[in-house]
């Protein structure tokens, strides 16, 4: 079965440059689109990053993705970090039978 | 906009059927697929299945195949998940999430489905 990978926790002070990495357990996780949804507590998840490094109309453009074939992982960076991006971040894909399939989540604290 | 409204929380006895819909608004309801997702309290998000609003075709993860049935009113532009068979660790927070292709997806607000005796 495809699993995606996620550090459990990452934190990193205002202003700063945090990285979270979501890596495929097998396959390449280059063959399908990984999306990357944010999840404030109490709140539904909302999409900041879709098709591995799009932002939708409304996500500044701190928020960036990228996919690492080498590693078979996919990347959230987000810049210039503020205490509003406190939140869990997941990625997500699919498997080779077009099942989604979702990371574990990573709790981003902003400290 | 687009808008995913779900209906209200349920409160079911272990065995016991839900039916969770998911209106929609503010686009084509026949060109957008829908996700269906959970998330247990306390965890991550899970991925229940899919329908084709569409013509109605679906795929379900195989560890809720059998227990569950996602089907579409084009009418009233809604679609409906059902879970039979309800369990204790099946309570969780229930999200539909339309598949907005190059725009990713739009999320419902969420049912909580609580399954106590």
């Amino acid at each position: 079965n495809f699993m995606l990978t996620q550090p459990h926790s990452v934190s990193e002070s205002p202003g700063k440059t945090v990285t979270i990495s979501c890596t495929g357990s097998s396959g390449s996780i280059a063959s399908n689109y990984v999306q990357w949804y944010q999840q404030r507590p109490g709140s539904a998840p909302t999409t900041v990053i879709y098709e591995d490094n799009q932002r939708p109309s409304g996500v500044p453009d701190r928020f960036s993705g990228s996919i690492d074939s080498s590693s078979n992982s996919a990347s959230l960076t987000i810049s210039g970090l503020k205490t509003e991006d406190e939140a869990d971040y997941y990625c997500q894909s699919y498997d080779s039978s077009n099942q989604g399939v979702f990371g574990g989540g990573t709790k981003l604290t902003v400290l | 906009q687009v808008q995913l409204v779900q209906s209200g929380a349920e409160v079911k006895k272990p065995g016991a059927s839900v039916k969770v819909s998911c209106k929609a608004s503010g686009y084509t309801f026949t060109s957008y697929y829908m996700h269906w997702v959970r998330q247990a309290p306390g965890q991550g998000l899970e991925w229940m299945g899919i329908i084709n609003p569409s013509g109605g075709s679906t795929s379900y993860a195989q560890k809720f195949q059998g227990r569950v049935t996602m089907t579409r009113d084009t009418s009233t532009s809604t679609v409906y998940m059902e879970l039979s068979s309800l369990r204790s660790e099946d309570t969780a927070v229930y999200y539909c999430a339309r598949d907005g292709y190059s725009s990713g997806w739009d999320w419902g607000q969420g049912t909580l489905v609580t399954v106590s005796s």
